[in-house]
């Protein structure tokens, strides 16, 4: 199956530092993505790994791949009013790119 | 263009009528891609262009829906007999191939059956 699962919610304070998970079922991935979509504006990419990596560091994000669970983390380190958002992952199998149904991130003041 | 535009930015249509939404890629960009989000919920893929080809259709939810793409340039998605559950934003996105080349996002359409 191509089924990509992540949590619905998740609520962190400023300067924290959030982690949203993305499992995913089909073990053919070739690229994994991060967008982040804030509200009334389109997807827009984060970052992206491809799956012979298991780490991909940018600024204040990491991407962590754990391949043998299937399993793709983001880290959004010093968590910041303007992160609040929803942030989806996906991954690319045969030329189709599968979304999960996104995370939406609340930060709290 | 500098990024993917698309077209109405809105639209409120009745039960029944038909709705024609449009999609301008990056320039030079040969895949296109279209996808459904529904309030609260992830995308949903309903088709992908190649160039001027839609290998695969398999994610347009019903034959009332129908898409083109000419000139590997602008695409349109094409609702008939609009339903209800039809309600939805309507996102494009392309990229430079097929391969794991990222997808640049538009807007989207919101669109509304009344």
């Amino acid at each position: 199956g191509e089924d990509v699962e992540q949590s619905l919610f998740l609520s962190v304070r400023e300067g924290d530092s959030s982690v949203i998970n993305c499992t995913y079922t089909d073990s053919s991935s070739t690229y994994l993505y991060w967008y982040k979509q804030e509200p009334g504006a389109g997807l827009q990419l984060l970052t992206y790994i491809f799956s012979n990596m298991d780490m991909k560091q940018d600024q204040r994000l990491t991407v962590l791949l754990n391949k043998k669970d299937k399993h793709l983390s983001l880290r959004i380190a010093d968590t910041q009013t303007g992160d609040s958002a929803i942030y989806f992952c996906a991954r690319k199998g045969y030329q189709k790119v599968t979304f999960g149904t996104g995370t939406k991130l609340q930060v709290i003041p | 263009g500098a990024g993917v535009s698309q077209s109405p930015s809105n639209k409120v249509t009745e039960k029944g009528k038909d709705v024609e939404l449009r999609c301008d890629p990056i320039s030079g960009h040969t895949a296109l891609y279209w996808y459904r989000q529904r309030l609260g919920q992830g995308l949903e893929f309903l088709i992908y262009f190649q160039g001027n080809s839609a290998p695969d259709k398999s994610g347009l939810p019903s034959d009332r829906f129908s898409a083109e793409r000419t000139g590997e340039s602008v695409s349109t998605l094409t609702i008939q007999r609009t339903q209800q559950e039809d309600s939805a934003v309507y996102l494009c996105a392309s990229s430079l191939g097929l391969g794991g080349d990222t997808q640049y996002f538009g807007p989207g359409t919101r669109l509304t059956v009344l």
